[in-house]
């Protein structure tokens, strides 16, 4: 069965800090996506990026960078020089793509605060 | 587009009492997904819908959920009759399809509805 374990549950940081958010995840499938989205105080989950298993090129989006590693299965978010609206609840899912049956399995989530 | 509709935002009722949540998809996407997400049990898929016919219930509690998606653009979760532990944010998404399974592409979520039972 497929497992997210986000273990950091909340994180405070001060304003222009960089933090890192961990995820790390278990499949015994070879094909699967990995994703982030982010839930700020509104509520509602916004998706931030989809990765492939075949694809372990790092990306970088603004101040938004993801780091996946195969060998160690994990697919961690680091957000450069932190803003208050950075703010959230941040998730890590994980789908199994070798049936056409498959759902997302999401992370219990890391609190981020980001202080002025 | 207007992206994921959900009614209502908040609701409070007693407990006995029956609930409906709705939710319009954005058009033209082919799966439609109901979650509920609690402090102590965090996101749970519910059941999802592949072009309006459910494809996985089996994250529906008990029988007192269902769900329908009558067409393309309106799903219902009705809990019958409710119970101070359904109390949860349900939030409805859809994706589209371009994966070949449900989970593998970018879900849009919609804002989601407190359900508070007395």
């Amino acid at each position: 069965a497929q497992k997210v374990t986000q273990a950091q549950t909340e994180i405070s940081v001060v304003e222009k800090e960089d933090v890192t958010l961990d995820c790390v995840y278990e499949t015994r499938d070879t094909t699967y996506y990995l994703f982030w989205y982010k839930q700020p105080p509104s509520g509602e989950l916004v998706f931030l990026i989809r990765r492939n298993s075949f694809d372990e090129q790092n990306e970088i989006s603004g101040r938004y960078s993801w780091n996946f590693q195969k060998s160690t299965s994990s697919f961690n978010f680091t957000i450069t020089a932190s803003q208050v609206v950075d703010s959230a609840v941040y998730f890590c899912a994980l789908s199994e793509a070798n049936s056409g049956y498959s759902t997302l399995t999401f992370g219990k989530g890391t609190m981020l605060l980001v202080s002025p | 587009d207007a992206g994921v509709i959900q009614s209502p935002r908040h609701e409070v009722t007693e407990m006995g009492q029956e609930v409906t949540l709705r939710c319009k998809p954005i058009s033209g996407h082919d799966y439609l997904f109901w979650y509920r997400q609690t402090m102590m049990r965090g996101l749970e898929l519910l059941i999802y819908f592949n072009n309006n016919v459910p494809i996985d219930d089996s994250g529906m509690p008990e029988d007192r959920f269902s769900a329908k998606m009558p067409n393309a653009s309106f799903s219902t979760l009705k809990i019958q009759p409710s119970e101070p532990r359904d109390s949860a944010v349900y939030f409805c998404a859809s994706s589209p399809l371009y994966g070949q399974g449900a989970g593998d592409n970018e879900q849009f979520f919609g804002p989601g509805t407190r359900l508070t039972v007395l």
